[in-house]
């Protein structure tokens, strides 16, 4: 079944911070997380395995709690190139290598000058 | 490299008829999956590949067909059209093992009268 994301929607003012997070009710061994333009399609931004090792943006952070089955997105300072809406893709453990990625129902991300 | 290129961009069937949106990518990568994306829905997985002669269901494959005869092609058959099939569908494609970033195609609108 799909991850759920919170909060569904974020207005934000410029270099204010915002936290968007991901959980499961399954097992995860790995979470990406990505962003869509309008009328584009998603990029990737991060990805996070069990274990702590991570790949991706240098100006994006994300966390990844292993008891919680759940991880977090970090924007800080954000910008208005921020804008656009984030979804999380998460594959269980033990379909780690059917690439089976399974997308969240996204979170809309706001940034106003 | 194209990366993943999807064709048509744009097709308006009537109810009841069939089409194929084809998929393909050059990165020479295992893994390919098919997704539909509808407001408020997130990006739902419909099929995926972990190699050629390998397909498997996802999320919401009932209407629709695969079948992966090479690792660079991946086309989605919709057997009869249904307006509930009106959507925007994304390929996507990424090298095997949970470690890496999956890429998406443009995608394809697809309205279904």
């Amino acid at each position: 079944q799909q991850p759920v994301q919170s909060p569904q929607a974020v207005i934000l003012r410029e270099g204010e911070d915002a936290v968007i997070n991901c959980s499961s009710s399954k097992a995860l061994y790995s979470v990406h997380w990505y962003r869509q333009k309008h009328g584009e399609a998603p990029v990737f931004l991060m990805i996070l395995l069990k274990g702590g090792e991570q790949k991706g943006h240098d100006k994006i952070s994300a966390s990844f709690n292993e008891k919680k089955q759940q991880s977090s997105l970090y924007l800080t300072a954000s910008q208005l190139s921020y804008s656009g809406t984030y979804f999380c893709g998460t594959e269980y453990s033990g379909s780690s290598n059917t690439g089976k990625l399974i997308f969240g129902q996204g979170t809309t991300l706001q940034v106003k000058p | 490299n194209a990366g993943v290129t999807q064709t048509p961009k744009f097709q308006v069937l009537k109810t009841g008829q069939s089409m194929t949106l084809q998929c393909a990518q050059d990165m020479n990568h295992e893994y390919m999956s098919w997704y539909r994306q509808d407001p408020g829905m997130g990006l739902r997985l419909i099929h995926y590949s972990v190699g050629a002669g390998i397909t498997d269901q996802g999320e919401v494959p009932n209407g629709y067909n695969v079948s992966r005869s090479t690792t660079e092609d991946f086309p989605l058959r919709l057997l009869s059209a249904a307006p509930s099939q009106t959507s925007v569908y994304f390929c996507a494609s990424r090298t095997s093992g949970g470690f890496n970033e999956q890429f998406f195609g443009p995608g394809t609108r697809l309205t279904v009268l």
